[in-house]
């Protein structure tokens, strides 16, 4: 089993609103990631968590805060955010971080599609 | 800086046809290439991990190569069911706390009757 869940599908909010996006995953990985993607964009990296420690935060505004409260779960909680941001939100998984010599692909969710008014 | 080119940027193929999408790459020391691919509104769906040189994967109608420079996704005799875009992503030598993958733009296919 390869799947990683989503929720909400879709989400939209205005530039008050506090809002979380959740992502699951069951396959026993210890890494797991927050993407950000615009239309006919690649995936950009936001945060990375390995062994529920926060990682790598690729200088993501703060109006974005992951959390990773155990192995299986990822949030990620929205504040204050700008029509800007309005993205699809993809959440990811792998076996481990990859580190020296060692390489693992990563498992993507369906991806919360988020509109900010 | 690792950079990841894929072209063409969109392709059309009526059904049969087979074709090549390509995948060039510039890293300071390749770990592996990974070949996605994306539905629209989904995420990526993963498809092969291919580590070195003369490295060869297959999947139904697809076949996926590796040279020291690029990566080629071979489509044979493709069906309207393999339109997606897809993605080419490079991980290179660890250099600092994680090595991050490196996403290409992708190429959108479309695969008419």
């Amino acid at each position: 089993d390869t799947e990683v869940t989503q929720t909400p599908k879709h989400l939209v909010m205005g530039m008050t609103n506090k809002k979380s996006l959740k992502c699951e995953q069951h396959m026993g990985h210890r890494a797991m990631y927050w993407y950000k993607q615009k239309a006919k964009k690649p995936p950009e990296l936001m945060f990375v968590y390995s062994y529920e420690k926060l990682s790598i935060n690729e200088s993501v505004p703060s109006r974005f805060s992951p959390e990773c409260p155990n192995s299986s779960l990822l949030n990620l909680h929205l504040h204050a955010l700008q029509p800007e941001d309005s993205a699809l939100y993809l959440c990811a998984s792998s076996q481990d971080q990859a580190r020296k010599g060692d390489i693992y692909e990563q498992y993507f969710g369906p991806g919360t599609r988020l509109t900010v008014t | 800086e690792d950079q990841v080119t894929q072209s063409p940027e969109a392709l059309r193929l009526q059904e049969g046809e087979s074709s090549s999408l390509n995948c060039s790459y510039t890293v300071s020391g390749l770990r592996g290439l990974f070949w996605y691919r994306q539905d629209p509104g989904k995420g990526p769906e993963f498809l092969f991990t291919l580590y070195s040189a003369g490295e060869e994967k297959e999947k139904e109608r697809l076949k996926a190569t590796l040279t020291k420079k690029e990566s080629f996704l071979h489509i044979t005799a493709p069906k309207p069911e393999d339109s997606a875009t897809y993605l080419c992503a490079v991980q290179a030598v660890y250099t600092g706390t994680a090595s991050k993958l490196t996403f290409g733009t992708g190429t959108r296919l479309q695969v008419t009757l």
